[in-house]
């Protein structure tokens, strides 16, 4: 079946330690987002990346940092520098069709629920 | 971007219609009205989307109004598997692809 699959569901760090999502799609999308979703609220965009070994921030990208190094793989670390790291963390992808990414659904992961202690 | 607005929660029967509005008074000619759901604790999914013309899919029809100011995501027998949050999204031309996401509705379905 043809998915996202995001790992583990729920994680627990302690605060000041580096943690990293994971986030894998065999979709064959280009197009792979990080959202953060915190109680209440709606998703806002950390990363995103369009192609392989690019990717660019989003509106709350301080204390994350991503890679893509291969097209199905879009791990998201958070970073002991996120103030608030607790969340709930949704990976998305799409395809990318030129001129038209606005006009393409998003596919969603079921999300990884990060607790810092 | 522009904003929408939408009621934080609304209330429906079993098996009976539900209209969910929102609000895009400063949508622009060129943007897309999307919806998506949650239901909870997952990720959201795609519902529907429109430009002008009212839209029908298996899972739910979009009236938009002639000012495109306004929208109805129409559920046209509720059950309660459709209990979640609704977001309606104004998605522009830019390359980025991006969804900003409000609040949104919560849906409640009871039997």
């Amino acid at each position: 079946d043809g998915g996202i699959t995001q790992s583990p569901k729920y994680l627990f760090r302690k605060e000041g330690q580096n943690v990293t999502l994971s986030c894998e799609q065999n979709l064959n999308h280009d197009a792979m987002y990080w959202y953060r979703q915190d109680p209440g609220q709606g998703l806002r965009l950390i990363y995103y990346s369009q192609i392989v070994n690019d990717f660019q921030k989003g509106d709350i990208a301080e204390g994350y940092s991503v890679s893509r190094e291969k097209k199905e793989s879009f791990p998201l670390t958070v970073t002991s520098a996120q103030k608030n790291p607790t969340a709930f963390y949704l990976c998305a992808s799409s395809i990318l069709t030129p001129g038209l990414v606005f006009y393409n659904e998003q596919f969603f992961g079921p999300g990884t629920r990060l607790t810092v202690l | 971007d522009a904003k929408t607005t939408q009621p934080n929660s609304m209330e429906s029967n079993e098996e009976e219609p539900v209209h969910l509005p929102c609000n895009h008074s400063t949508i622009s000619g060129t943007d897309y009205i999307h919806w998506y759901r949650q239901l909870p604790s997952q990720g959201p999914e795609y519902v529907i989307h429109g430009l002008t013309s009212n839209v029908n899919n298996r899972m739910a029809s979009l009236a938009i109004a002639e000012d495109r100011k306004s929208s109805t995501l129409i559920l046209h027998r509720a059950t309660l598997r459709d209990a979640a949050v609704y977001y309606c999204i104004l998605r522009d031309r830019s390359n980025t692809g991006k969804l900003i996401f409000g609040q949104g509705t919560t849906l409640q379905v009871k039997p």
